[in-house]
């Protein structure tokens, strides 16, 4: 079973701190992902990484970076928390084309448990 | 990437087949249908994908008409587990590695 694991469930910080979420997975995908979830906006894309090294802006990248200097781990850092950060972030990783199994399609991402960050 | 829509929330019966249906009008011809399910305080999980006519898994039945301008994911028999939220996705999956997720469904099932 694939298993993508995040650093914490939940966690609390202050204005203005730098957060690191980070996010490991087991099976040696290539892709991997962060995104926000928020009440009616369903879940949005922050960044992603298709190698190591490798990183392109997903759909809300404002306010945040991210790292992936090791192909199974991708950290998703705030530089200065603001409030408005204070939401579900979910970690997933996927296949890719080289890493694509028989009768499977590479883009099927499987997600973490989520982190509930709040910034007070 | 086709835009999706679905209903928002929808109710059932412990033991009643759900059929939740997606409207995608401008789907491509490389696109295919793929539908995730969020439990509460999990991250999504892929539970089928199509491209026509009709789609069996343990989980659900994925049924897609010609046009495939719509198609409708089918629970049968569903439980109280099966409250969730539901996801439709339509994107080539072969040529991109990115999932634009909608607000997906609500289902509720009730004892």
């Amino acid at each position: 079973d694939v298993k993508v694991t995040q650093s914490s469930r939940y966690l609390v910080k202050r204005t203005g701190e730098k957060v690191f979420l980070e996010c490991v997975q087991d099976m040696d995908h290539e892709n991997m992902f962060w995104y926000r979830q928020d009440p009616g906006l369903g879940l949005r894309l922050i960044y992603f990484s298709y190698d190591v090294k490798m990183k392109e802006k997903g759909d809300i990248p404002e306010g945040y970076s991210v790292s992936r200097e090791k192909k199974e781990r991708f950290s998703l850092i705030l530089e200065s928390a603001s409030t408005n950060q204070t939401s579900m972030y979910l970690c997933a990783s996927s296949p890719g084309p080289r890493g694509q199994l028989a009768g499977s399609s590479y883009n099927e991402q499987f997600f973490g448990p989520g982190t509930r960050l709040t910034v007070l | 990437l086709a835009k999706t829509t679905q209903p928002i929330s929808m109710d059932s019966y412990e033991g009643q087949e759900v059929n939740i249906t997606c409207s995608h009008n401008n789907i491509a011809t490389n696109d295919y249908i793929t539908w995730y399910q969020q439990f509460p305080s999990q991250g999504p999980r892929f539970i089928i994908q199509g491209y026509k006519t009709k789609v069996t898994n343990e989980v659900a039945s994925l049924f897609i008409p010609a046009d495939r301008k719509s198609s409708t994911l089918s629970l049968p028999r569903v439980s109280l587990s099966d409250t969730a939220v539901y996801y439709c996705l339509v994107g080539d999956p072969y040529n991109t590695d990115k999932l634009i997720f909608g607000t997906g469904t609500r289902l509720q099932v009730f004892p």
